[in-house]
Order: structure tokens, then sequence, then C-alpha cells
């Protein structure tokens, strides 16, 4: 009963490296999504996928990518990694809709040094 | 977009006295959701209410979906140690969703 899988679950990058974390659902959800948790600030869209190979911009996108090529997988990627992006991701998946509650991974916790 | 406040920011409590908290948004809402977050762990769902006045329950949580449609409370009853971490509300924005900065319990043996 996986739910939604994250990988890696801790990772340090030096500034300017690349990496792309990924997240696999098994619901069979239409919408998936990545959010950024920093401190005192809740959890915070980066981007979204409302279906298989369609991806939408959230609330902040900047230095960020995302691929949604299979209905189970969104990769988040970072193309040269800042100390500013220091945070917890956590990828979610929902039915999708209005109103459809989303179903969260355990996070990854990344350090950018 | 649409922002949520909620109340209070962090709570210290003694064991198995009852917790009250709530989220208040700028905008009228019809879906409000609550989730917890454990240390070291992503946000679970606890209750999601779809109407005006609606109260329910999921053990010795309750949550009410306020009638201005602009807030929606929680409240724990009896509280117990793993009642601890962190407790966000959330409510539609467009197509997704937009959560609170959270409420963090703590509870003191």
């Amino acid at each position: 009963n996986a739910g939604v899988t994250q990988t890696p679950k801790f990772q340090v990058l030096k500034t300017g490296q690349s990496m792309t974390l990924q997240c696999a659902q098994d619901m069979n959800h239409n919408s998936m999504y990545w959010y950024r948790q920093d401190p005192g600030m809740g959890l915070r869209l980066i981007y979204y996928s409302a279906s298989e190979g369609t991806t939408d911009k959230g609330e902040v996108p900047d230095g960020y990518n995302v691929s949604r090529l299979k209905k189970q997988n969104f990769l988040l990627g970072l193309e040269s990694a800042a100390p500013s992006q220091t945070s917890v991701y956590f990828c979610a998946s929902s039915n999708g809709g209005l109103g459809q509650p989303q179903h969260f991974g355990d996070g990854t916790r990344l350090s950018i040094l | 977009g649409q922002q949520l406040n909620q109340s209070p920011q962090s709570m210290f409590i003694q064991e198995g006295e009852d917790v009250s908290m709530n989220c208040t948004s700028s905008s009228i809402f019809n879906t409000w959701l609550w989730y917890k977050q454990d240390p070291g762990e992503g946000p679970v769902l606890l209750i999601a209410l779809y109407k005006a006045g609606e109260l329910t329950s999921n053990g010795r949580l309750t949550a009410q979906f306020g009638i201005t449609r602009k807030d929606s409370f929680l409240n724990i009853s009896a509280s117990i140690p793993s009642d601890v971490g962190i407790y966000f509300c959330a409510g539609p924005d467009g197509q997704n969703f937009v959560f609170g900065p959270g409420t963090r319990l703590s509870v003191l043996p």
C-alpha cells in the first residue's frame, strides 16, 4: 500500500549542480503536484500536472522544471541549484477536480551548499 | 492568490487537555481540508468539509466549516502524546489548494 513514493529522501548538492527529484503514485490519480515547505510558510505549490503530458506553473516555479511522461510519475528538476532552494519537497496526487483532497509522499529533504 | 491564516501559530498543552485552532481566509471557500503532519513525514488528510455549517468528526477530532465560509475550526479532545505535529488547513485556489502556515502542537506529559 505505497501511495505516493518520493526518492531520494535526503540529498545534499553544491551550488550550480543539477538533479531530479522523483515521485511515483500507485493510486491511478490524474493530478500530481510538487510543493516546497519552508519554516513558517506552509506548503507552496511549485508545479502541478492535471493529466499525463500536461504541466502548469504554481506559485513558486522559478528555478525548477517538471516532467509528466507517465501517469504514475512526476519529476521535479533543478537545473542549477541555488542555496535558496534548500527546502523540504513534497509530491502529492489526487483524483483531480475541485475539492478533491491530495495525498502526500514523505518528502525529500534537499540542502544546497 | 489566496492566503490563509492559522491561529495560534504554536501551542503547548498538557496531555488530556482539549485543543482548539482555527483558519481564516479573505475569500469565501466551498471546501475546507484539515491535514496533520507528523515530524519527518508528509501531511495526512484528517477531515474534509464541503458545506457551510458542516460539523464533521474523526475520532477525537472535530472540524467545522464556518457559516461565513471564510473560516474553519479544528478541535481535538483529550489530547494524547501522538497528537504532536503540525496541523494545516487548506482551501481551494482554482484547480489546486492553498495551505495555511500551520499550527504546531506540542503535548506535554
